[in-house]
């Protein structure tokens, strides 16, 4: 666990264009990689998650990816729309595995 | 209707004051948690009880106590309020302890200390 870093820390892109985050982590024994958003004035809520013995997964416009030997994974949203706007945190899990540890955010503008 | 509800809102006290955030949630989880998310939007675990066992105390000073009366209930108490303190505190449920069971949040309580 612990040790997450996620890139960039501000995105900006027009509507209908594509976003891309990334994470990477230190521990290779990690196994679960969740993507909080949180939109302003609202607590963090998970709109997807990936387990290590899966290489990608989709749920509409958003996926994840992981590379689990390069220690990384992705999320990426398609045909961006304005009310993606909002800061979408990385996460694995702490060593005792009990809770989450989160990337620093990464706060997504898509202009009309 | 609201799963994970925190009060107060806003919280606004003076340096050395004692203050006490309230959680619950109806989900019927068994796991509740607090998260503090800084100026910079850092969120970190504070704390986490399942099922009114403490299962989490990450470096916490021991200024903050949580409490959780019954397993709906988590609230968080801090005494001697510094500076530093000013953050958002998150509160958080989860259906089992494990840390891959997802995470609802409430929606924040801003404590401002001045």
């Amino acid at each position: 666990g612990e040790n997450v870093e996620q890139h960039p820390s501000t995105l900006s892109v027009q509507e209908g264009d594509s976003a891309v985050i990334k994470c990477t982590y230190s521990d290779s024994a990690s196994n679960y990689f969740p993507w909080y958003k949180q939109e302003l004035g609202k607590g963090p809520q998970l709109i997807i998650d990936i387990r290590s013995n899966v290489g990608e997964k989709k749920d509409q416009r958003i996926a994840v990816t992981l590379n689990k030997t390069a220690k990384h994974f992705s999320l990426h949203i398609t045909e961006t729309q304005p009310e993606d706007s909002a800061v979408y945190f990385c996460a694995t899990l702490i060593d005792s595995g009990y809770a989450l540890n989160f990337g620093k955010g990464t706060s997504l503008l898509v202009t009309p | 209707d609201t799963a994970v509800s925190q009060t107060p809102k806003y919280l606004v006290t003076q340096m050395g004051n004692d203050k006490s955030i309230k959680c619950e949630q109806n989900l019927g989880h068994d796991t509740m948690y607090w998260y503090k998310q800084d100026s910079k939007k850092f969120l970190k675990i504070m704390f986490s009880y399942n099922n009114k066992e403490l299962i989490i105390n990450e470096t916490v000073p021991n200024r903050f106590s949580p409490k959780s009366p019954d397993k709906a209930h988590l609230n968080l108490h801090i005494n001697s309020l510094e500076l530093g303190d000013s953050a958002v505190y998150f509160c958080a449920s989860s259906q089992t302890y494990r840390g891959d069971s997802p995470l609802h949040f409430g929606n924040g309580t801003r404590l401002t200390v001045t």
